[in-house]
């Protein structure tokens, strides 16, 4: 199964753009990326998903490299509500996700 | 309304005991999951149901059986509770087909063994 690479934890100051990345070199051509982000004491939530383009929501923008091996989630102004835990995993054919250790993002007033 | 709701929230036992962790969603989708959070917080799959049909089974021991009595629930039953099972356990669900379906979560069972 394809995996995903992240680095164990980031921080960053509030009101600031945030760029988590995450390396996943065995991709497949048919493979979504994904983001979660799991909040303390609570499951994962969905953040967003492409597959080649870059895309957009209200909750934040994911960047993904031209050979699709790595990715790169941006939080365009972090809050104190963006403190998680944010996952980066791939969903295959198979309809498997599998969740990698993840990155802590710590949000300093 | 909430998507995807397990129970109980919090469940406490004893060791050797059977327990069970019920899971709905009512999102309409046709896979439902079950994943373990340690205390390291990896989460791992432990088993995946399509149209109430096994298609995840990863290396879980047999003292997990989950039942899908339709496509809208996925209950797990453990026996004989050991300490090791003591974690959060979490159901999700997704939309097989729509490789661009996300995945919805519920918000975990901490199940605690002593």
């Amino acid at each position: 199964d394809a995996k995903t690479t992240q680095p164990n934890s980031m921080e960053s100051n509030e009101e600031e753009p945030v760029h988590l990345p995450c390396n996943h070199s065995t991709i497949s051509g048919t493979d979504y990326i994904h983001w979660y982000r799991q909040l303390p004491s609570q499951g994962p939530e969905y953040v967003i998903h492409g597959l080649t383009s870059n895309v957009n929501n209200r909750m934040a923008s994911l960047a993904i490299a031209e050979d699709r091996k790595s990715s790169t989630l941006i939080l365009h102004r972090a809050t104190l509500r963006d403190a998680a835990v944010y996952y980066c995993i791939l969903k295959n054919t198979g309809n498997q996700f599998y969740f990698g250790t993840g990155t802590s993002l710590t949000v300093i007033p | 309304d909430t998507a995807v709701s397990q129970t109980p929230k919090y469940l406490v036992t004893q060791m050797g005991n059977d327990k069970s962790i019920k899971c709905e969603q009512n999102l309409g989708h046709d896979t439902m999951y079950w994943y373990k959070q340690d205390s390291k917080k990896f989460l791992k799959i432990m088993f995946s149901y399509n149209n109430k049909e096994l298609i995840i089974n990863e290396t879980v021991p047999n003292r997990f059986s989950p039942k899908s009595p339709d496509k809208a629930h996925l209950n797990l039953h453990i026996n004989s509770l050991e300490l090791g099972d003591s974690a959060v356990y979490f159901c999700a669900s997704s939309q097989q087909g729509a490789r661009s379906s996300p995945l919805h979560f519920g918000n975990g069972t901490r199940l605690t063994v002593t």
